[in-house]
């Protein structure tokens, strides 16, 4: 049972506009959510997160959105830049982070000229 | 600040043997827990120690152990390797086990 879901495995913007990644999950204990970004043969390198008393946590060019009720969240990369492709990983995590984060399947951004 | 650094980045072995990888988090850092990335799984969380104790552990066979010293640094063994093991093993560091973790490059394992 998939608890977190990145329903899009891959997505394709153009540079400057809008990328929006989204994550929906089914635990209901969950109440840290993180966004990682990875690229091949390295390390998921953590970009930004939000706890579930937040609905929103920006941090330069990228946005957080949490929509509880939805249980979905979504990640907004404004301008894209040929640098952010990359595959973007949705983890989450209950009760302080001790039982580890469970995390999405990943979608590969691809940011065109 | 030192990131997190994985020791082997790569490694080869066959089928029966043992392997231990190790990991030194980020200075400061008391948790270290240990991820595995398969094509198929995605990333799936092995275990986690603090302060040389295991808090929690994820779904994994017992052939999968590892242990955490005095000074952080942890280390992960698993013996008797299946084909099926082969995977960048990851490890993350927090500074008490908080939600942010902060991930080493990786030890990818091949078995043969």
């Amino acid at each position: 049972d998939q608890q977190v879901k990145q329903n899009s495995p891959s997505l394709s913007v153009q540079e400057g506009r809008i990328s929006i990644l989204n994550c929906d999950y089914t635990n209901s204990m969950f109440d840290y959510f993180l966004w990682y970004k990875k690229y091949p043969a390295e390390g998921p390198t953590f970009l930004i997160s939000i706890s579930s008393i937040k609905d929103k946590n920006e941090d330069g060019r990228f946005t957080v959105f949490l929509n509880k009720s939805a249980k979905h969240l979504s990640l907004h990369i404004v301008p894209s830049q040929p640098g952010d492709s990359a595959v973007y990983f949705c983890a989450a995590s209950a009760g302080g982070g001790a039982d580890g984060l469970t995390f999405g399947k990943g979608t590969h951004l691809i940011i065109q000229p | 600040k030192a990131g997190v650094t994985q020791t082997p980045r790569y490694l080869i072995k066959t089928r029966g043997q043992q392997v231990t990888l190790s990991c030194s988090p980020i200075s400061g850092h008391r948790s270290v827990s240990w991820y595995q990335q398969t094509p198929g799984q995605g990333l799936q969380f092995l275990f986690e120690y603090f302060s040389e104790t295991q808090r929690n552990k994820g779904n994994f066979p017992g052939r999968f152990s590892g242990r955490q010293f005095s000074n952080s640094r942890s280390e992960m063994n698993v013996s008797t390797l299946e084909l099926g093991d082969s995977a960048l093993y990851l490890c993350a560091s927090a500074f008490r086990g908080q939600e942010t973790q902060y991930f080493g490059p990786g030890t990818r394992l091949l078995v043969l």
